[in-house]
């Protein structure tokens, strides 16, 4: 079975504390992508990497840093977090569509539950 | 800004019954993509339609695709209780890197 990983289902921090959101995947895909999803707004792409080191940004980068060193992890970084970052946060992965044969369909991990008190 | 629009934004029905969801899209496509989440879990691919189809099948799921008025409807026939979930349309842009996602359906099945 295919599987993307994300390394903690919930996650308690402090304001300004630094936090990381580790997601592997095994299907050596070349995107990966972090979402968060709040009530009403759905889901919003932060960060996405369609190969090792490279990263681009999402719909709401701001706040936060990503790292992809080796192509089956992307990690989400939180610098300083904030209360208005508590959230879940999803972590996907897709193939390339061509010439990975990818047809754009994500695989999701089962998501991180951060609360910023 | 959501690409995708789904139709009504909650739904409750009987176990046995059908259920229809429907999204809108702004864009011109290149396929679209539906969605089942879980409560407090992560998304889980259904099914793909391509811009130059117009009916999908996958077991109980039927996806329709109408491009001239930018609407896909996904039907579950035959409810179960285990289908309660939110459900999602998602249309991926052209690189296939920004896939952008609907507010969502939250879909109730009634045993």
């Amino acid at each position: 079975d295919v599987k993307v990983t994300q390394s903690s289902r919930y996650l308690v921090k402090r304001t300004g504390e630094k936090v990381f959101l580790e997601c592997v995947q095994d299907m050596d895909h070349e995107n990966m992508f972090w979402y968060r999803q709040d009530p009403g707004l759905g889901l919003r792409l932060i960060y996405f990497s369609y190969d090792v080191k490279m990263k681009e940004k999402g719909d709401i980068p701001e706040g936060y840093s990503v790292s992809r060193e080796k192509k089956e992890r992307f990690s989400l970084i939180l610098e300083s977090a904030s209360t208005n970052q508590t959230s879940m946060y999803l972590c996907a992965s897709s193939a390339r569509l061509w010439p990975g044969g990818g047809k754009g369909e994500l695989f999701f991990g089962e998501g991180s539950r951060l609360t910023v008190l | 800004s959501q690409q995708g629009e789904e139709d009504p934004q909650a739904l409750s029905i009987q176990e046995g019954e059908n259920a229809t969801m429907n999204c809108s899209y702004k864009t011109s496509i290149n396929n679209l993509q539906w969605y089942r989440q879980n409560s407090g879990r992560g998304l889980v691919h259904l099914i793909l339609i391509r811009s130059n189809e117009r009916e999908k099948h996958s077991g109980r799921l039927r996806v329709t695709l109408d491009t001239s008025k930018k609407s896909s409807s996904l039907l579950i026939t035959a409810s179960r209780a285990a289908d309660t979930a939110s459900y999602f349309c998602a249309t991926p842009n052209t690189g296939g890197f920004k896939t952008i996602f609907g507010a969502g359906t939250r879909l109730f099945v009634k045993a």
